[in-house]
């Protein structure tokens, strides 16, 4: 199985300010056109929702502060300026086989 | 919109099994991927596994394969999740979610207690 490796654990930033996470993948999870990669935010007590899909691609009604990029084993999801409503929890998850993994997860704190 | 109902929170004896619901609303059904995923502190997301609903087609985790069974019926628009043999490690949030990741269920407790 592909192992997901998100740093840092958690992140506390501050309003207004940038907030970075990264996501190693233990394989290349691109083709030269695709990168399987897709990052959610969980709030507590609810379930996870999308946010980029294929590494950089803004889900429909995420805001457009978010923003993902990398190729390979590389990527990172960015949130600037990061609001109040963005304390959750960001997970990578992976597609490039069965079965998708996903990382540890990323706690950020406003 | 695409709605995902799942059945309520469980309490259950270990050794006994339980049965999962997730109804889906305005989509083709038959035609995504529902895919279910297992949740518990400290042990992030898991994928169990896969069901198309309108081949009865599965894919599931090898870590999965004996614990947990899918079904489905087109007819009522319903998928469900069979978890068998519980235990303490059975104890989560499951999920379903339609087959691009969009639209997840809000999500149904196990408890596993005896």
């Amino acid at each position: 199985d592909i192992v997901l490796t998100q740093s840092p654990a958690s992140l506390a930033v501050s309003l207004g300010q940038r907030a970075t996470i990264s996501c190693r993948a233990s394989q290349s999870v691109s083709t030269s056109s695709y990168s399987y990669m897709h990052w959610y935010q969980q709030r507590p007590g609810q379930p996870p929702k999308l946010l980029i899909k294929y590494a950089s691609n803004l889900e429909s009604g995420v805001p457009a502060r978010f923003s993902g990029s990398g190729s390979g084993t590389d990527f990172t999801l960015n949130i600037h300026p990061v609001e109040e409503e963005d304390t959750a929890t960001y997970f990578c998850q992976h597609s490039w086989e069965i079965p998708p993994t996903f990382g540890g997860g990323t706690k950020l704190e406003i | 919109q695409v709605q995902l109902q799942q059945s309520g929170a469980e309490l259950m004896k270990p050794g006994a099994s339980v049965k999962i619901s997730c109804k889906a609303d305005d989509y083709t059904f038959s035609s995504y991927w529902i895919e279910w995923l297992k949740q518990r502190p400290g042990h992030g997301l898991e994928w169990i596994g896969e069901i198309l609903p309108g081949s009865g087609s599965t894919n599931y985790n090898e870590k999965f394969k004996g614990k947990a069974t899918f079904t489905a019926d087109t007819s009522s628009n319903t998928a469900y999740m069979q978890l068998s043999s519980l235990t303490s490690e059975d104890s989560a949030v499951y999920y379903c979610v339609k087959g691009n990741f969009s639209h997840w269920g809000q999500g149904t407790l196990v408890t596993v207690s005896a």
